[in-house]
């Protein structure tokens, strides 16, 4: 199977340090989304790229998070500086923008705790 | 701001009901999504509804987009303990191209044996 495949799929740090999550989408897929997800809550939109382009930024990602996707495939998402605040899900999305109609397709997540 | 209220947000029923979750906004969405979520996991789509007054079946699951787009429901019929989890929709369309979904906050529905 070729479904979106994300890594760690558990991360536990310590306040301060800095962590970097990986996102394998769905081969061909042009975007690639990353939202996070607090317990009890749907997920919250963070940033996506279309190709190696980031086209977009939530005001949730404060300038700790930095996401990259250098050859338009996988991407990277890190946290400088975590706080116990940053204690979520991450979840990646990717999708294939045809027309006007695309369908996200979500990896598993890292669940990130800070302690 | 774009909102998606999901109603209820906890739903705990026996085997066999039927139950009825909802999805409201005062925004227009061109498409909304229904996911379902396990601990741990990711969602996983179920439906994607895009025209206005659209129901869509999917085996004892039945999917409605309101006729102005601005709400959904999604129907279980004789629930299965295999239905429990988390029920998530998703708006999708906004300004621009972008292709972020609006999630509600989510239904968990635990269908007791």
């Amino acid at each position: 199977d070729t479904g979106v495949s994300q890594d760690p799929r558990h991360k536990i740090t310590k306040r301060g340090q800095n962590v970097t999550f990986r996102c394998d989408p769905i081969s061909e897929h042009n975007r690639l989304y990353w939202y996070r997800q607090t317990l009890g809550q749907g997920p919250e939109f963070l940033t996506y790229f279309q190709n190696e382009a980031q086209l977009e930024k939530s005001r949730l990602l404060s300038d700790r998070f930095s996401a990259e996707r250098p050859k338009g495939s996988f991407s990277t998402l890190e946290i400088q500086r975590t706080e116990q605040g940053d204690s979520a899900m991450y979840l990646c999305a990717s999708s294939l923008r045809l027309a006007a109609q695309e369908t996200q397709y979500f990896g598993p997540g890292t669940r990130l705790l800070v302690l | 701001t774009q909102l998606l209220e999901q109603s209820p947000q906890f739903l705990s029923i026996q085997e066999g009901e039927n139950l009825t979750v909802y999805c409201n906004s005062s925004s227009v969405f061109s498409s909304l999504q229904w996911y379902r979520q396990e601990p741990g996991e990711g969602p996983v789509l179920l439906v994607t509804v895009v025209t206005g007054g659209e129901v869509k079946k999917l085996k004892r699951l039945t999917f409605q987009f309101g006729d102005a787009r601005k709400d959904s429901s999604l129907h279980i019929t004789a629930a299965q303990t295999g239905d429990t989890g988390l029920y998530l929709c998703a708006g999708g369309g906004g300004s621009g191209n972008t292709g972020k979904l609006i999630f509600g906050q989510g239904t968990t529905l635990q269908v007791k044996p």
